[in-house]
């Protein structure tokens, strides 16, 4: 079975602080892909990245970075100098040999105060 | 721009009735998702099709059904709504494979009263 899980359900931070969300996966696919998505007040999930299991390079773009860890089924996202504009819920999620069924984290919901 | 679309951005239902929500994609993609979002649970696949006519229980499909009678358009059916399918509810599409984003609609609240 798959299974994401995002042990962290609030993290409250305050503006140009660094942080971290946590995403630990479940698969006994060899092949599979992990994603972040971002949920903004507005509600309509929005993509940010894609990792293939095979490709364990950290990634950057702007203030956001990418950590993944085969070896502890981690996918972490860390933002950089938080901005107010970063407030969301984030879902990690995972995607294995199943046709594109994609199965989702529990969400964190990030507070950035000004 | 690509677009998934629901049909409601929020329904308030009796228990009961029989509801239907409808989403349409105008991306040609051959999968399409059906996730219901609740505090602390996160987004969980109620149904998933990956072409048309043909679908695929996801995790929670007890008191769902679902249709694909054209490749654009996904509905959830709710048989006989009850209060604890009060929720949010998110349509997703993407192309076929496992490697390729989604794209969600704007969701609907559904209020079982």
């Amino acid at each position: 079975a798959q299974k994401v899980t995002q042990a962290q359900t609030e993290i409250s931070v305050v503006e140009k602080e660094d942080v971290t969300l946590d995403c630990v996966y479940e698969t006994r696919d060899t092949t599979y892909y992990l994603f972040w998505y971002k949920q903004p007040p507005s509600g309509e999930l929005v993509f940010l990245i894609r990792r293939n299991s095979f490709d364990e390079q950290n990634e950057i773009s702007g203030r956001y970075s990418w950590n993944f860890q085969k070896s502890t089924s981690s996918f972490n996202f860390t933002i950089t100098a938080s901005q107010v504009v970063d407030s969301a819920v984030y879902f990690c999620a995972l995607s294995g040999n199943q046709g594109g069924k994609l199965i989702f984290g529990q969400g964190t919901e990030l507070s950035v105060k000004p | 721009d690509v677009k998934v679309t629901q049909s409601s951005r929020y329904l308030v239902k009796r228990t009961g009735e029989k509801v239907f929500l409808e989403c349409v994609q105008d991306m040609d993609h051959e999968n399409m998702f059906w996730y219901r979002q609740d505090p602390g649970l996160g987004l969980r696949l109620i149904y998933f099709s990956y072409d048309v006519k043909m679908k695929e229980k996801g995790d929670i499909p007890e008191g769902y059904s679902v249709s694909r009678e054209k490749k654009e358009r996904f509905s959830l059916i709710l048989e006989s709504a009850s209060t604890n399918q009060t929720s949010m509810y998110l349509c997703a599409s993407s192309l076929q494979g496992s490697n390729t984003e989604a794209f969600f609609g704007q969701g609907t609240r559904l209020t079982v009263v």
